[in-house]
């Protein structure tokens, strides 16, 4: 069975940076691309950036270019979010998304989500 | 980026009512496009790609259709387990964008 589980998220002040991670479990990590996707309070989805299988391409949304890095360890079935330069406009649920290929653009599990609230 | 405009943002129907959303890309996405299933206080579900392939446990009431900048996403016969927000997603290029959103409620 497939499990993604989302961890990091806390609340954190404007500037601030935080980490999230994602524990993979059930398929070949390494065969597929990662995802986060993002859905602010009441919001709809936003996705945020894409890891592919190796990790040699990563590409990411305008909103969070030059602040997020995406990253994946292979060896520990992880995927990582680093967020920098926190804004309010930040706060939301992030799910980390498994990708259906290598590198495609089609989610075919998420986990369930960690909550990341940016405020003083 | 590409923009993608889904409708209505939403929409009341009676159980056994087919539904129909629409999704418009802004430029010519060929069939790179998803729909998802959101509950509340749940994570999305995939239920279509690649326009019109049904992903794979998913009832047959759900459909999808399009290509190019114009998709509709169907509900032949509205069950009540059906109550959900759905979403539209497109891939072109890797950057990846969803609709708005479609909140759908039982008349």
């Amino acid at each position: 069975e497939v499990q993604l589980v989302e961890s990091g998220g806390v609340v954190v002040q404007p500037g601030g940076s935080l980490r999230l991670s994602c524990a993979a479990s059930g398929f070949t990590f390494d065969d597929y691309a990662m995802h986060w996707v993002r859905q602010a309070p009441g919001k709809g989805l936003e996705w945020v950036s894409l890891i592919s299988w190796d990790g040699g391409s990563t590409y990411y949304a305008d909103s969070v270019k030059g602040r997020f890095t995406i990253s994946r360890d292979n060896s520990k079935n992880s995927l990582y979010l680093q967020m920098n330069s926190l804004r309010a406009e930040d706060t939301a649920l992030y799910y980390c998304a498994k990708d259906i290929k290598a590198a495609a653009g089609t989610f075919d599990y998420w986990g369930q989500g960690t909550l990341v609230t940016v405020s003083s | 980026d590409i923009q993608m405009t889904q409708s209505p943002s939403s929409l009341s129907a009676s159980v056994g009512d087919r539904v129909t959303i629409t999704c418009q890309a802004s430029q010519d996405i060929s069939n790179y496009l998803n729909w998802y299933q959101q509950k509340p206080g749940k994570a999305p579900k995939l239920l279509i790609y690649d326009a019109s392939n049904l992903e794979t446990g998913v009832p047959s009431r759900f459909s999808g259709s399009g290509s190019g900048t114009d998709f509709t996403f169907t509900i032949s016969s509205l069950q009540p387990e059906d109550i959900a927000t759905y979403y539209c997603q497109q891939y072109d290029n890797l950057l990846i964008t969803f609709g708005q959103g479609t909140r759908l409620e039982i008349k």
